[in-house]
């Protein structure tokens, strides 16, 4: 158990919807990143959290946002749902930005239809 | 932007062989990190490996950072069932967010 938790596990929904994934960090955790893993993309980096502020932006599109609330939980807003949008969506934490390594949660399995 | 290339993309391999899998960056590696993934899962940290010729091991896998090459493998000894799974290289090339490869799909048959 890595100790970092996400919710839902999994998530079916219709196109042009909109959904919130949610993180909650390990504990003493200040760094929240999410990562999207499909089939043919891989693991990509979209976007990373430092005790509350935004800290770094990977291939995030403008349908998706994020925030990190002060108790450190983050949350992940996909809109306007597309197909290709189905996907693993992971949260991943660490003490701080930088040399320190990731932990991930179980990840969020979404289906779009 | 940086790009980690893994080799090979799949291995199958009887129990008990040992294997070795290779994650090579595009550009200079601050710090490597070696992941396993069962599918459908969450990512499992393996190890960090931050200085060139840095080396560590965690249970019988081994992994080795050759910064010069800017090449880091994952070596496992002796294969169990419990191997199975993929295998992701991560570095950060001194920005805040970790990039990884595509991954090595390793399977061992009895």
């Amino acid at each position: 158990d890595s100790g970092v938790t996400q919710t839902p596990k999994h998530l079916i929904t219709a196109t042009g919807q909109r959904v919130t994934l949610r993180c909650s960090p390990r504990s003493g955790d200040l760094s929240v990143y999410w990562y999207q893993q499909s089939l043919d993309q891989g693991l990509q980096f979209l976007i990373q959290y430092y005790n509350g502020e935004e800290r770094a932006k990977g291939n995030i599109l403008e349908r998706f946002s994020a925030q990190q609330f002060p108790d450190l939980h983050s949350e992940l807003n996909l809109s306007s749902l597309e197909l290709g949008d189905s996907a693993l969506y992971f949260c991943a934490s660490s003490v701080e930005t930088g040399v320190s390594p990731l932990h991930f949660g179980n990840g969020t399995r979404l289906t779009v239809t | 932007s940086q790009e980690l290339e893994q080799s090979p993309q799949s291995l199958i391999v009887q129990e008990g062989k040992n294997l070795t899998i290779n994650c090579t960056s595009s550009k200079t590696l601050y710090g490597l990190y070696w992941y396993k993934q069962k599918y459908g899962e969450g990512l499992i940290f393996l190890m960090m490996l931050q200085k060139g010729g840095e080396e560590k091991s965690h249970e019988k896998i081994t992994a080795k950072l050759d910064e010069k090459k800017q090449q880091s493998s994952l070596h496992i000894t002796a294969s169990q069932p419990s191997h199975a799974g993929t295998y992701l290289c991560g570095a950060d090339g001194n920005t805040d967010k970790l990039i990884f490869g595509t991954g090595t799909r390793l399977q061992v048959f009895p």
